[in-house]
């Protein structure tokens, strides 16, 4: 069981937005930053944010990245058919001093 | 261009050892903290270990304390994950990673395709 948790699915139609979300605590996500990770089918993972709401360079400014007590949200607008991914969140956790993930959510761009 | 190139990986039986490696380019090694991440197949994301930049300083997931030790080579850019005593649930892709950020030790930036590891009983 993930300690992050994340919805298994959402979906919208392309040009449209969608929020997946992140729950947590006050050990991981409350006193901590999170990060964001898009895996396409097949693919290895790659970060779309850190720091919350950094995005690094080449990632388009449709993701976005927010945070707001124990829980973090994933924002992506403009949606397009290559957007259909696994979406996972992360961040540290201080009670198991070790890095924590949500289960991941995948994306239907329908 | 940044890039990261995980070996190592293979097809063992349980209870056996296994050392997986990671050569890193373009950018400054010895600067950054990195992680170790697996994926079972079709399974979500498991963080494995984390070491910081000059090496002294590592944490490990409970599933794999005292099994696994991961260690760094500033001088050969190079990233290892020793693994011993390997059990089935151990099976997955093994992805490398740097730690991109400069305030946050948990962040991950992969870019590698892993190594597969298969245990098998």
């Amino acid at each position: 069981q993930p300690v992050l948790t994340q919805p298994p699915s959402v979906s919208a139609a392309p040009g449209h937005e969608v929020a997946i979300s992140c729950s947590g605590s006050n050990s991981n996500i409350g006193n901590n930053y999170v990060s964001w990770y898009q895996q396409l089918p097949g693919a290895a993972p790659r970060v779309l944010i850190y720091d919350n709401n950094h995005r690094p360079s080449g990632i388009p400014d449709r993701f976005s990245g927010s945070k707001s007590g124990t829980s973090a949200t994933l924002g992506i607008t403009g949606l397009q058919t290559g957007d259909e991914a696994d979406y996972y969140c992360g961040t540290w956790d201080t009670s198991l001093s070790g890095v924590v993930f949500g289960g991941g959510t995948k994306l239907t761009v329908l | 261009q940044l890039q990261l190139v995980e070996s190592g990986g293979g097809v063992v039986q349980s209870g056996t050892s296994l050392r997986l490696s990671c050569v890193a380019s373009g950018f400054s090694f010895s600067t950054n903290g990195m992680h170790w991440v697996r994926q079972a197949p079709g399974k979500g994301l498991e963080w494995v270990a984390v070491i910081r930049n000059d090496g002294n300083s590592k944490d490990y997931a409970e599933s794999v304390k005292g099994r696994f030790t991961i260690s760094r080579d500033n001088s050969k850019n190079t990233l290892y994950l020793q693994m011993n005593s390997l059990r089935v649930e151990d099976t997955g892709v093994y992805y490398c990673a740097r730690n991109p950020s400069r305030i946050d030790i948990a962040s991950a930036d992969f870019r590698g395709q892993g190594t597969l590891v298969i245990v098998s009983s």
